[in-house]
């Protein structure tokens, strides 16, 4: 599974835009960019995934390259509760047989201030 | 509604005692996971399990075991041999065009 990069912290204010971006330079052919949301004493749950250009949905965008070895999640106006722990996987693609695990980094902890 | 429910939410336990945290499934999804986090750290597998009646190693698997008996249910136990046990421990399932679910957690604490 590629190795993924992320920033370790982010500040930002509410009503703003949010761009964390992950770097994974060795993503394989196959593999898909799933990003994840960590509230405090929660599980990790699904923000979005995709493989390559723009994936956009209800909550965020995905922006990931031609070249595919770096994708940003896009947070638009964010509020105090979108502040979490934001982690970046890589190897996740649907519809594939299950690969047995997920590697979490450490994640970026996005604190948004009012 | 379906989804992973892990019980129980808060569990202590003395040294040298074993302790059993429990994770069910009702999605009906073949692979289940174990993973464990440490303040201000990502997750770390454990175990996991892709079958009924098999399992494997995840990174950090001494001092702990499981069991899948059944496919819904994938039971974590810490073993005295486990040093340092206390941390939050999550359970996830997986299911192919259907991606991870994670339960709620268990946080676990040696008083």
């Amino acid at each position: 599974l590629a190795k993924t990069t992320q920033p370790i912290s982010m500040d930002s204010y509410e009503g703003q835009e949010v761009n964390i971006t992950c770097s994974h330079n060795n993503i394989a052919t196959n593999d898909y960019i799933t990003w994840y949301q960590q509230f405090p004493s929660q599980g990790p749950r699904f923000i979005i995934q995709g493989y390559k250009t723009k994936v956009t949905n209800e909550v965020a965008s995905l922006f990931i390259p031609a070249d595919r070895k770096s994708s940003t999640l896009s947070l638009p106006r964010v509020s105090l509760s979108d502040t979490a722990v934001y982690y970046c996987l890589v190897g996740d693609a649907p519809g594939s047989s299950n690969t047995g695990k997920l590697i979490f980094g450490q994640g970026t902890t996005l604190q948004v201030k009012p | 509604d379906g989804g992973i429910t892990q019980s129980p939410k808060y569990l202590f336990r003395k040294e040298g005692q074993n302790v059993t945290l429990s994770c069910e499934q009702n999605l009906n999804h073949d692979a289940m996971y174990w993973y464990r986090q440490d303040p201000g750290q990502g997750l770390r597998l454990i175990y996991y399990s892709q079958i009924v009646n098999d399992f494997q190693k995840g990174d950090i698997a001494e001092g702990y075991s499981v069991s899948r008996e059944k496919k819904e249910s994938f039971p974590l136990t810490v073993t005295s041999a486990q040093k340092n046990p206390t941390a939050f421990y999550l359970c996830a399932s997986h299911a192919r065009n259907y991606g991870y679910t994670f339960g709620s957690g268990t946080r676990l604490t040696v008083v």
